[in-house]
């Protein structure tokens, strides 16, 4: 079975300064990867995903992540945050090609400094 | 395309007494899955279809929990009866995409 690891729960970051949110995951088969954005009070948002392909993805909001199938992981990262960016982030798994069962780490709040 | 629509958008219910959340997914899509959110256990995938039909309802917690996809445009999760520890924050979800979900408060 698939599983997915966020190894921060929380990560402060100053405005304007890059960011990296790990993600790790797990699984027997090969995978769909995928980032998703939750704001306060609000529903999940996908931010990008990997499905095959290039393993340096691009998403939304300037936000992009590497797929690195020997370290299993996919990370997310921004080059400069912004206040807006304050929110909590899902790393998630599928497995590929049997269905689109999502499986999600527990999330990693990004805390914004001004 | 409207995405997928969910509600109510909230509900706050007493205990004891059954709730009806409802779904209705993006057309074309094969899957459809149900996940509830809480603090302490954060998305859990409860329930979910293909082309209708229930494939994997091992994350629905309790025999209170049930749910239903009677065409490929509904779905509703029931819960009946109701308890406090119910409360959270339900989702549906068809393909990558996420209803807006239910805020369901149990008192």
């Amino acid at each position: 079975a698939q599983s997915v690891t966020q190894l921060d729960s929380q990560v402060p970051v100053f405005e304007e300064a890059p960011v990296e949110l790990r993600c790790n995951y797990s699984s027997s088969v090969s995978v769909y990867l995928f980032w998703y954005v939750q704001y306060p009070n609000q529903g999940l948002q996908l931010l990008l995903k990997y499905l095959s392909g290039s393993t340096l993805v691009k998403g939304i909001n300037g936000f992009e992540a590497e797929f690195n199938k020997s370290q299993t992981s996919f990370h997310l990262r921004k080059p400069s945050v912004h206040i807006s960016d304050t929110a909590e982030y899902f790393c998630a798994v599928s497995d590929r090609g049997r269905d689109d069962k999502i499986i999600f780490g527990k999330g990693t709040r990004l805390h914004i400094l001004p | 395309d409207a995405g997928v629509i969910q509600s109510p958008r909230h509900e706050v219910t007493e205990m004891g007494q059954e709730v009806t959340l409802r779904c209705k997914p993006i057309s074309g899509h094969d899957y459809l899955f149900w996940y509830r959110q809480t603090m302490m256990r954060g998305l859990e995938l409860l329930i979910y279809f293909n082309n209708n039909v229930p494939i994997d309802d091992s994350g629905m917690p309790e025999d209170r929990f049930s749910a239903k996809m009677p065409n490929a445009s509904f779905s509703t999760l029931k819960i009946q009866p109701s308890e406090p520890r119910d409360s959270a924050v339900y989702f549906c979800a068809s393909g990558y995409t996420f209803g807006s979900g239910t805020r369901l408060t149990v008192v």
